[in-house]
């Protein structure tokens, strides 16, 4: 099944800085790549999801890339802000299958 | 839209008894919801897979006979932890997959808010 490695497990960063946040995956099948924000106690909220037939999607400060060749896609987050700390999972699937999540990284923003 | 409730929000229980947690799709149909716990500081860990209308697929180690799941319909899945213990005390969330649609792929998930569970 699918794999998926998320780093670093924790990120300081200083407001107005750029976050970057890494994850590899295994199935070389898997073609959606969603990013989630969770903010403690509530529910993990869909930010920016990429499909394996494209190679980058921005929206906003928030970017997402994907290099299938290497098997990993990253998430940008630039001019940060402190409301976003919170904890960020990417997740990987197979078309029609359950979807593999990191581990998370805490995010944590220094004003 | 895409909006998934979850209810309750919280629960507390004596150890022993059962409890039932429901999801709902609010605005759209699901063919599938899926079922997560997750500890503190942990990632969320799948459960199990619920279609419509046909038998859930638990994942490695957990138990279907205590996590009992029921879909009943495209907007609805229930989840009931039998004679709960202090043991499965955790955070539980659903999540739908929608049908195709114009605005998202058939993968995309949308979370509800999670059932905070505590057994004494």
């Amino acid at each position: 099944g699918e794999n998926v490695e998320q780093h670093p497990s924790t990120l300081s960063v200083q407001e107005g800085d750029s976050a970057v946040i890494k994850c590899t995956y295994s199935d070389s099948a898997s073609n959606y790549f969603p990013w989630y924000k969770q903010e403690l106690g509530k529910r993990p909220q869909l930010i920016i999801d990429i499909r394996s037939n494209v190679g980058e999607k921005k929206d906003q400060r928030i970017a997402v890339t994907l290099n299938k060749t290497a098997k990993h896609f990253s998430l940008h987050i630039t001019e940060t802000q402190p409301e976003d700390s919170a904890v960020y999972f990417c997740a990987a699937t197979p078309p029609n299958e359950k979807l593999t999540f990191g581990t998370g990284t805490r995010l944590t923003i220094i004003p | 839209g895409a909006v998934v409730s979850q209810h309750p929000s919280r629960v507390i229980c004596k150890s022993g008894t059962s409890v039932k947690i429901e999801c709902r799709s609010l605005d759209f149909q699901a063919t599938t919801m899926f079922w997560y716990r997750q500890f503190p500081k942990q990632s969320l860990m799948l459960m199990a897979t619920s279609n419509e209308g046909s038998k859930a697929t638990y994942e490695q180690g957990v138990e279907k006979d205590k996590f009992l799941i029921n879909h009943a319909s495209l907007t609805l899945s229930t989840l009931t932890v039998t004679s709960a213990h202090p043991e499965d005390s955790s955070f539980y969330i659903c999540s739908a997959r929608a049908l195709p649609s114009r605005l998202a792929g058939t993968d995309t998930q949308y979370f509800g808010p999670g059932t905070r569970l505590t057994v004494l």
